[in-house]
């Protein structure tokens, strides 16, 4: 099993509706985060969690909103999706150190039509 | 913020070749990662490898802090080699954002 667990790993949904994707991780780290894919644009930070009462925004929140259950679980919301978020997304875990190495998640493909 | 330029943006292999990945980055860092991406879209993590050199069977990466470039070698290459190879870091001082490049396309033909 993935150390690293992402649901659903591909979803279709259409504009406006809410959606939900989950991380949780079974590797022991407190810092958790949620990045976005896209083709030729690289990944890029959405938000981070140091800590469940520790979370910040990243670099593209816009449209976004998190939620920190438990030290294992991390989920990312979309509260009324566009095309435009149409997207790989992943989440990643990392020991709380600033040289901490991030791993990764399955990712979760995104269609919003 | 840093940049992180990587090249060649696509390469094409024949079986059995080598090859070479360079990243280069605009800042100090203290934290460098190569990834790579496979067909299916899972990040497979490489390298940690902020600075010296690492080898991993038919992989190795060096970086070299003090003149901002890693270089990520394939020897020997197969099939499943394919994919996009990512090079990531963390600006020195930061603690929290891994900062992307582009990546490059690797294809390996048989």
């Amino acid at each position: 099993d993935a150390d690293v667990t992402q649901t659903p790993r591909n979803r279709i949904t259409k504009t406006g509706k809410r959606i939900m994707l989950e991380c949780s991780q079974t590797k022991g780290h407190d810092r958790m985060y949620w990045y976005r894919q896209d083709p030729g644009l690289g990944l890029r930070l959405i938000y981070y969690s140091f800590d469940v009462k520790d979370i910040n925004k990243g670099e593209i929140s816009d449209g976004y909103s998190v939620s920190r259950q438990a030290q294992a679980k991390f989920s990312l919301s979309l509260e009324s999706a566009i095309p435009n978020q149409t997207a790989l997304y992943f989440c990643a875990t990392s020991v709380p150190s600033s040289t901490g190495e991030l791993f990764f998640g399955e990712g979760s493909r995104l269609t919003v039509l | 913020g840093i940049q992180v330029e990587q090249s060649p943006p696509d390469l094409i292999l024949q079986e059995g070749a080598n090859s070479t990945l360079r990243c280069n980055f605009s800042d100090s860092v203290n934290n460098l990662q190569w990834f790579h991406q496979n067909p299916w879209g899972q990040l497979i993590n490489l390298f940690y490898i902020p600075s010296g050199t690492k080898q991993n069977g038919r992989l190795s990466a060096t970086t070299v802090a003090t003149e901002r470039y890693s270089l990520l070698y394939i020897s020997s290459s197969q099939t499943t080699d394919s994919g996009v190879y990512f090079c990531a870091v963390r600006k020195g001082g930061s603690n929290y954002k891994l900062t992307f490049g582009k990546g490059t396309l690797l294809t390996v033909n048989p």
